[in-house]
């Protein structure tokens, strides 16, 4: 199985700040065949379900603001919220999936400073 | 706009089997392009997932579960279903369905999620 690893486990940012979360991956997640890094972020809100933000490692989903951002490529990622807002007070996970089963990170509680 | 929702028992005794529904609404659970899964989330904690199943009947499992898990898909009620056996405390979770697209062979991310549904294992 494929180890999806967080950093840090908690994280506490002014508003308007910049929050930055990372992912690491126990082997790489690159497929070489299309270049594409197989690499998801998503944002838990307490009492609701996992909302895609990011896919392909870098791909913002449809509708999520521009101040989410995803990088890297292999076994590290980032995500950066550019300007930390109120409502972005959450959970934020990485999951791969390159190869079956597919793995979360163990997740990261973004709060206000 | 897809909408996926959860339905079963909420409580199920040890040693006995969790059976929980997704009704997919907006959209054909018999589209080639997605797969089907389901990924649990015990109280206060990550994220696990459970299985995916392809329109064709692929069916991927995470072998933690493998043994004990029956993803299966009725496409004349547009519903997918779960099944895991032989339950103990450590299942209790909400449980979430959700779509994947993909094609034969690979699924890619969750981009739509039902609501969840807790499932506790209590006698």
């Amino acid at each position: 199985d494929i180890v999806m690893t967080q950093s840090p486990d908690s994280l506490a940012v002014s508003l308007g700040e910049r929050a930055t979360i990372n992912c690491k991956s126990s082997q790489s997640v690159l497929y070489s065949s299309n270049n594409k890094n197989y690499l998801g972020w998503y944002q838990q809100k307490p009492g609701q379900p996992p909302k895609l933000l990011i896919y392909w490692a870098s791909t913002r989903e449809s509708g999520v603001p521009d101040r989410f951002s995803g990088s890297g490529s292999g076994t590290d990622f980032t995500l950066t919220i550019s300007s930390l807002q109120a409502e972005d007070v959450a959970v934020y996970y990485c999951q791969q999936y390159y190869s079956s089963p597919i793995t979360f990170g163990q997740g990261t509680r973004l709060e206000i400073k | 706009q897809l909408q996926l929702q959860e339905s079963g028992p909420g409580l199920v005794k040890p040693s006995e089997t969790l059976s929980l529904t997704c009704t997919v609404s907006g959209g054909s659970i018999s589209s080639t392009s997605y797969y089907w899964g389901w990924i649990r989330q015990p109280p206060g904690k990550g994220l696990e997932w459970i299985g995916s199943r392809y329109y064709s009947g692929s069916t991927y499992y995470n072998p933690s579960l493998k043994s004990r898990v029956t993803i299966s898909v009725d496409t004349s009620k547009n519903q997918f279903s779960l099944k895991l056996s032989s339950v103990t405390a450590s299942d209790t979770a909400v449980y979430y369905c959700g779509r994947q697209g993909g094609t034969t062979g690979w699924f890619y991310y969750f981009d739509f999620w039902g609501q969840g549904a807790l499932v506790t294992v209590s006698s």
